[in-house]
């Protein structure tokens, strides 16, 4: 089945830039939007953005400007970076796939989560 | 604060019926499809719901999705101890070009 793993630095110093990998098992990343959300502990979910094989991407405006998203497909993996961090930053990151074209707020598939914390 | 609107908290009896409601605006909810999410304690979300009211493969027809302008229920029937876990809404923002999730509301199964 398909699966979903996050990976990187659990630890990120303010001011420099977290970095996360996902890499996707049982199924081509070149067949769907893939896309990142955030979750800060105790508190609701945040769509950082989305990605797609040909290199297309949508930002949450909110994020906009720090961050960057990519995919490699000979690795069938797509990653994540939030550059100048700060204590706001600090939240478990998921990665999930969207399968519909129709619904783009439909994640079928997720990670189970990495935590990422900002902190000197 | 979230675009889109949630009650924090719902509460209901094991065998009850619980609707959650979503609020949103027209250039979400109104105009894009919606959809739900349960996230049990310490666990990735899990999507129950998508284009409003089409559930995927192996969710069970207690869990029911609808959507009325610009807002929209999920729906749970015979309540489950197991049911007890925060349920999100989502929807494509049109406007902001973006995915805008509901606060959360969490269910509690007395």
């Amino acid at each position: 089945q398909v699966q979903l793993q996050e990976s990187g630095p659990g630890l990120v110093k303010p001011s420099e830039t977290l970095s996360l990998t996902c890499t996707v098992s049982g199924d081509s990343i070149s067949s769907y939007y893939w896309t990142w959300i955030r979750q800060p502990a105790g508190k609701g979910l945040e769509w950082i953005g989305r990605t797609y094989s040909s290199g297309s991407t949508n930002y949450n405006p909110s994020l906009k400007s720090r961050v960057t998203m990519s995919v490699d497909t000979s690795k069938n993996q797509f990653s994540l970076k939030v550059t100048s961090v700060t204590a706001a930053d600090t939240a478990v990151y998921y990665c999930a796939r969207a399968p519909y074209s129709s619904s783009w707020s439909a994640f079928d598939i997720w990670g189970q989560g990495t935590m990422v914390t900002v902190s000197s | 604060q979230s675009v889109l609107t949630q009650p924090p908290s719902v509460s209901a009896t094991p065998g009850q019926k619980v609707t959650i409601s979503c609020s949103g605006s027209s250039s979400n909810i109104g105009n894009n499809y919606v959809s739900w999410y349960q996230q049990l304690p310490g666990t990735a979300p899990k999507l129950l719901i998508y284009d409003s009211n089409k559930r995927p493969s192996g969710i069970p027809d207690r869990f029911s999705g609808s959507k009325s302008g610009t807002s929209a229920t999920l729906g749970i029937t015979g309540l489950q101890t197991g049911d007890e876990a925060d349920y999100y809404c989502g929807a494509w923002d049109s406007s902001l070009s973006a995915v805008v999730f509901g606060g959360g509301t969490k269910l509690t199964v007395l």
